[in-house]
């Protein structure tokens, strides 16, 4: 899988806006960008992914740069519950549309939110 | 409904002993991963499940650690001659792999085991 590159960590406070960044300029064209969380002493969980168009779910926003070398995951209100370590991982969807097999995780963003 | 679950949550044993994690994917989940997360990095992965077969055992550290998943759903990590290394958080992730959308690979963790070798 290609490699992405995110800062160690951020800081936000309670209520606002948190953009969180990922580069991989190395992505191919069959790479999904997905995002994971782990909140504290639990395992990690899904938050979005997307390919190209910009996604939105319950829980965030995915904004991906119109070249593919970049994306942003936007949590639109932070709360004290989203204080966690955000992984941002490509996974390739192959020939098949399916990309089965394992997550390859980085060291993430540690987001801490100030009351 | 219910998630992942592990058993059991922590785990104490002596250099030498021999161990086993049990996993309890969620219902239906035809795929299950095991990895492991060291304090301050991030999950690294173990071994695959695709059914009953490891479909890649790739991440294996060594001919000590051992997987299986004999009926296609609960998997047991088994660890012998442990190591004070082997100290971990073990985490267990299943996904249904049928349906439609990128969902279907989403990967489903449990909370994870936590192993601490004297």
């Amino acid at each position: 899988d290609a490699k992405t590159t995110q800062p160690n960590s951020m800081e936000s406070n309670e209520e606002e806006p948190v953009h969180l960044p990922c580069n991989h300029s190395t992505i191919s064209g069959t790479d999904y960008i997905h995002w994971y969380r782990q909140l504290p002493s639990q395992g990690p969980e899904y938050v979005i992914h997307g390919l190209t168009s910009n996604v939105n779910n319950r829980m965030a926003s995915l904004a991906i740069a119109e070249d593919r070398k970049s994306s942003t995951l936007i949590l639109h209100r932070a709360t004290l519950r989203d204080a966690a370590v955000y992984y941002c991982i490509l996974r390739d969807v192959g020939a098949g549309g399916t990309s089965y097999g394992k997550l390859t995780f980085g060291q993430g963003t540690i987001l801490t939110v100030h009351p | 409904g219910a998630g992942v679950s592990q058993t059991p949550s922590n785990k104490v044993t002596e250099k030498g002993k021999y161990v086993e994690l049990r996993c309890d994917p969620i219902s239906g989940h035809t795929a299950l991963y095991w990895y492991r997360q060291s304090l301050g990095q991030g999950p690294e992965f173990l071994i695959y499940f695709q059914g009953t077969g490891a479909a890649d055992d790739s991440g294996l550290p060594n001919d000590r650690f051992f997987a299986v998943r004999p009926e296609g759903s609960v998997s047991t990590l088994k660890i012998q001659r442990t190591e004070r290394g082997d100290s971990a958080v073990y985490l267990c992730a299943s996904s249904p792999t049928t349906g439609t959308g990128g969902m279907r690979d989403t990967q489903y963790f449990g909370p994870g085991t936590r192993l601490t070798v004297l």
